[in-house]
């Protein structure tokens, strides 16, 4: 399985950029790279997939470079409503669902 | 996402007991998945369904059992609770990958407590 490593926890003031760094050393040909959001008492919510360069969405952009054992997701001016924890998804599409890994993930906190 | 549902939301037993966590979905997903958080541990897999006749140990199944009823309902059973089971069970569903992209929709958890 693709382990993966994310800080525990990271602090931010509204309007600005967070940047939440993702270790995957053992990222397999197959696998695609996932971000989910999740808050208190709720299940996960998917924020954004890829699997190299660059993708953007409405919410966020993530950025992997070329040998994909790292990825950053970048959420451009977070509001006290992206106070969440972050996980970082590494597991291959068409593959069995034993290769679903998530991290341990990371908790934002955005202050005013 | 009101379209995965979970029951019940919350539950207290006492060890020794079965106890059955349900889950059903109204998106017409084919894949449903279980799986557990424990603080700090993050979201780990118990068991997936890719379709009716379909069933998948993930990387924590000791203890636990699924049936898949339906497309629709897929459901978790701990047939001898254990106080380490205690945690927080989330289901969720997807669809089959398309144009590469494979996003799990969640339920709203159940929070199980073993005494």
């Amino acid at each position: 399985l693709a382990k993966t490593t994310q800080p525990i926890s990271m602090d931010s003031y509204e309007g600005q950029e967070v940047n939440i760094t993702c270790s995957h050393n053992n990222i397999a040909t197959n696998d695609y790279i996932t971000w989910y959001q999740q808050f208190p008492s709720q299940g996960p919510r998917f924020i954004i997939q890829g699997y190299k360069t660059k993708v953007t969405n409405e919410v966020a952009s993530l950025f992997i470079p070329a040998d994909r054992k790292s990825s950053t997701l970048s959420l451009p001016r977070v509001s006290l409503s992206d106070t969440a924890v972050y996980y970082c998804l590494v597991g291959g599409i068409t593959g069995g669902g034993n290769k679903l890994t998530f991290g341990t993930g990371t908790q934002l906190k955005v202050e005013l | 996402d009101a379209d995965v549902t979970q029951t019940p939301r919350n539950r207290i037993t006492k060890t020794g007991k079965r106890i059955m966590l349900e889950c059903s979905q109204t998106k017409g997903h084919d894949r449903m998945y279980w799986y557990r958080q424990d603080p700090g541990l993050g979201l780990r897999l118990i068991y997936y369904s890719f379709d009716v006749k379909d069933i998948n140990k993930g990387e924590i199944s000791d203890g636990y059992s699924v049936s898949r009823q339906a497309q629709a309902k897929f459901s978790l059973s701990l047939e001898s609770a254990i106080p380490n089971q205690t945690a927080l069970y989330f289901c969720a569903t997807s669809d089959f990958p398309g144009q590469g992209k494979h996003e799990q929709f969640f339920g709203p958890g159940t929070r199980l407590t073993v005494l």
